[in-house]
Parts: structure tokens; C-alpha cells; sequence
């Protein structure tokens, strides 16, 4: 079974600064996706950024990017321009495609002012 | 428009009560899924429904039953549930096949506590 793991419990980072998430994947598929997902207190998962394996391009949705090393089971998450809004607990996540979804731990970010 | 609706927000029910979770979705998404969340841990995947059919069993108990009655609707029958069976329930839904973008569209969730 795929595992998924976020080393990082709380991460904080400075308003306007840029932070790093980190996450690593356990598989033996060769196609798959990677998402990661934030959710506020208020429990909403909310998508961040979606990354297709087949895909070498690292995905990018403005403030977030990720970096995506595929022979390295890696898929980290940087936000440039932290705001305020962005605390939250993220979790990245793996799907195969049978439709199975499994979650890492997750990290939570705080935002300082 | 990318909601899922779950209904209730928040629900207690004893140990021998029946009760229902609700979640509807009105985006065409042919999989729908059902996740329970302990507090502080990240949603675990109990049961996926493709094209009206149950496509994934998580080896959840039976006390729980979902049921899939059309393309936009999902529910989860409880039953003689455990005080451990209290959680946040998550449902989503996604676009899958050719031209699908496989995103997860979650709910709010339903707060379940079992006295």
C-alpha cells in the first residue's frame, strides 16, 4: 500500500516570507497524482495544487509552486508571499488510479505577522 | 460551481440509534467518496463509489452501510455505532475518466458524537 509521510508537524513562517513543505511517497506505480490539500479550522479541505506523475513539469498556481522529483518520491510545497490567510493545516496527498486517496499526516502552518 | 453539500453539520446519536449522513453534489462527478477524520489526524478513506457502484470497501465495519441511490447523491447509514466512531465525516466527489481532472471536491463535513 502507498504511504505518504510529512516529516514536518508545525512549520511558521514570517508574513511575506516564502515557506517549504515537505513531503515524501512510498508506491510502485508509474502513473499516479499528488495533490495537496489545506484545511482551515473551519474544515473545509480546500485544494492547493494538483501534480499528474507523467507530467515533469512542476505544477504552479500563483503564490504556490511545487517541486515534484519523481525518482525521489518527493513532492514538496512552496508558498512565496505568505499571508495571513494561508495558516492552516496542509496535507499532501497520493491517488492512484483505482480511485484510492491516502493522506500524510499533515503540517501545520502558522503566519506570523 | 464546486460544492458538495453534507448534511447535517453536526449530529449525536446513542449508541442504539439509526441515523443518516447526507451528501449531494451537482458538478456531473460520477466517484463519490466517504472519509472519517479523528481530531489532529488526516482523513482516512472508507468508501468510493464509481458510477453508482461501490468501487472501494476500506474494510470498514458494518455498522456503517453507504449507499448511492443516484449520480449526485451519497449516503452513509449508521448504525449501533461506538463512542469511537466519533469524528468529522468527509465526503467528496471527482471527475474521473477521459478529460477528468481527478481533483477531490470535499464538504464541510458532518461533526458526529456517539454517547
Amino acid at each position: 500500500a502507498q504511504t505518504v509521510t510529512q516529516s514536518q508537524p508545525e512549520m511558521s513562517v514570517q508574513e511575506a516570507e516564502t515557506v517549504t513543505l515537505s513531503c515524501t511517497y512510498d508506491t510502485s506505480e508509474s502513473d499516479y497524482y499528488l495533490f495537496w490539500y489545506k484545511q482551515p479550522p473551519s474544515r473545509q479541505m480546500i485544494l492547493v495544487i494538483r501534480q499528474e506523475a507523467y507530467k515533469q513539469q512542476n505544477a504552479t498556481e500563483n503564490r504556490f509552486s511545487v517541486n515534484f522529483q519523481k525518482a525521489a518520491k518527493s513532492f514538496s510545497l512552496k508558498i512565496s508571499d505568505s499571508q495571513l490567510g494561508d495558516a492552516a493545516m496542509y496535507f499532501c496527498a497520493y491517488r492512484s488510479l483505482l480511485g484510492d486517496m491516502r493522506f500524510g499526516a499533515g503540517t501545520r502552518l502558522t503566519v506570523k505577522p | 460551481d464546486t460544492e458538495v453539500t453534507q448534511t447535517p453539520k453536526h449530529l449525536v446519536m446513542g449508541m442504539t440509534n439509526k441515523k443518516s449522513l447526507k451528501c449531494e453534489q451537482h458538478m456531473g462527478h460520477r466517484a463519490m467518496y466517504w472519509y472519517k477524520q479523528k481530531a489532529k489526524k488526516p482523513p482516512e478513506l472508507m468508501f468510493v463509489y464509481s458510477y453508482e457502484k461501490l468501487s472501494i470497501n476500506e474494510s470498514v465495519p458494518s455498522r456503517f452501510s453507504p449507499e448511492c441511490p443516484n449520480s449526485s447523491l451519497l449516503n452513509l447509514h449508521l448504525h449501533a455505532l461506538q463512542p469511537e466512531d466519533s469524528a468529522l465525516y468527509l465526503c467528496a466527489s471527482s471527475q474521473e475518466g477521459a478529460g477528468g481532472s481527478y481533483i477531490q471536491y470535499f464538504g464541510a463535513g458532518t461533526r458526529l458524537s456517539v454517547l
